[in-house]
Formats: C-alpha cells, structure tokens, sequence
C-alpha cells in the first residue's frame, strides 16, 4: 500500500502563474518530508523541505505547506517558468536518520511560455 | 567539486549476465542507498548501507546484491535472477544526520 500519494499525474500552467503540486501521506510517523525536481534520464535534485514542526517553508519560488492533521503537503511555484516543466517527486521520512525516503510516484509539471 | 558519480550512464546487458553499476561518493556522507525508477513509478528502494562493511535489504532486494567495502563507494550487482532489470538506476547518499539525500546522475541497464 502506497504510504506517499501524489494523485496527480501531471499538470499544466501557463508561464508566470502559480504551480501547485499536492502530496498526501498515511503514516503518522512521518516527520519530514521533501520535494525533488527530475528531469528525464538525470538524477532528482533536492528542491526544498519541511519537518513536522513546521507548517510552511519558503525557499525563493519555492514554498512547501504542511497540513499535519489532514496528512498533506503541497509546493507552491510561483511564478512558474518553462524551465520549471520537469517531473516532482513527494518523499517522507520517520526521521531515524540514514534510512531510505519514501517516494510518491510523482507528477509531471509542464509550464508553457 | 563535491558530488556522486555513476558509471557508465547507459548499460547493456545480455539475459543471464550480471552486471555491476558503479556508484562513487565524496561528499562524505556515511549514507548510501539505491534506487531503481520505473516508467511511471516512484522510486524503489533496493539497498541501503549506513555504514561500511553493513548493508540493509529495502523494498526490492530480490535478484540484487550490494558491498560496502569503502565509504565512497557502493557498488550495485544486477544478477540473472532478478526477472526484469530493464530500469534506471539511482544511486543516493547522506550524512547519518540528516534525512536529505542526494542523488546521482542514474544508469539506465537495458538488458537485451
């Protein structure tokens, strides 16, 4: 069973206006949680995070929300570029440090100019 | 510069022939994990080693075998048992501390 849901396959915007991308999770022990940005044939690279303590985290154009009670973390773009058209991956983590990532299966964001 | 490297990018394979994937370190980070990605799956856990001469089993273990002789290095071997190893292979690290890993280029084995 899927601990890391991203529902959304894909997702279309247009150049200049918001991205959200929407991750939900069931394990309640999850305590940190990250976003990766993908481009095909290349490796993730680390996007932004957030801990469990948190509700919001900013990083530039990038900002991750928590919603701890309703298991659900989102990624705001803003504004979104063409360059931003790449698959995004949700992960967790239960925080025992050195363990492996959960990974959602992912969505695909294209931006248009 | 500070990274992880992966050879080669592109590997063929034949059925019934293992195949190592090279994956080197020096960020120092005592974590090391592989992953495999499917088209349209997420990433899977094969192997991870949080310290050298140890290894844990992840998700999809079966048909793979891993050593951690060096803490730079943690090399994957894709065995003739495992029934479908066409994929793109990831290879992460992290420091013990920290939860973040990063990811290197990938290896995509094609067995023919």
């Amino acid at each position: 069973d899927q601990q890391v849901k991203q529902n959304s396959p894909s997702l279309s915007v247009q150049e200049g206006r918001i991205s959200i991308l929407n991750c939900d999770y069931t394990n309640s022990m999850f305590d940190y949680f990250l976003w990766y940005k993908k481009y095909p044939a290349e490796g993730p690279t680390f996007l932004i995070s957030i801990s469990s303590i948190k509700d919001k985290n900013e990083d530039g154009r990038f900002t991750v929300f928590l919603n701890k009670s309703a298991k659900h973390l989102s990624l705001h773009i803003v504004p979104s570029q063409p360059g931003d058209s790449a698959v995004y991956f949700c992960a967790a983590s239960a925080h025992q440090a050195g363990t492996a990532l959960i990974f959602g299966k992912g969505t695909t964001l294209s931006v248009s100019s | 510069d500070g990274g992880i490297t992966q050879s080669p990018k592109y590997l063929f394979r034949k059925e019934g022939q293992n195949v190592t994937l090279s994956c080197e370190q020096n960020l120092n980070h005592d974590a090391m994990y592989w992953y495999r990605q499917d088209p349209g799956q997420g990433l899977r856990l094969i192997y991870y080693s949080q310290i050298v001469n140890d290894f844990q089993k992840g998700d999809i273990a079966e048909g793979y075998s891993v050593s951690r002789e060096k803490k730079e290095s943690f090399p994957l071997t894709v065995t003739s048992a495992q029934k479908n190893p066409t994929a793109f292979y990831l290879c992460a690290s992290s420091k013990l501390d920290t939860d973040t890993q990063y990811f290197g280029p990938g290896t995509r084995l094609t067995v023919l």
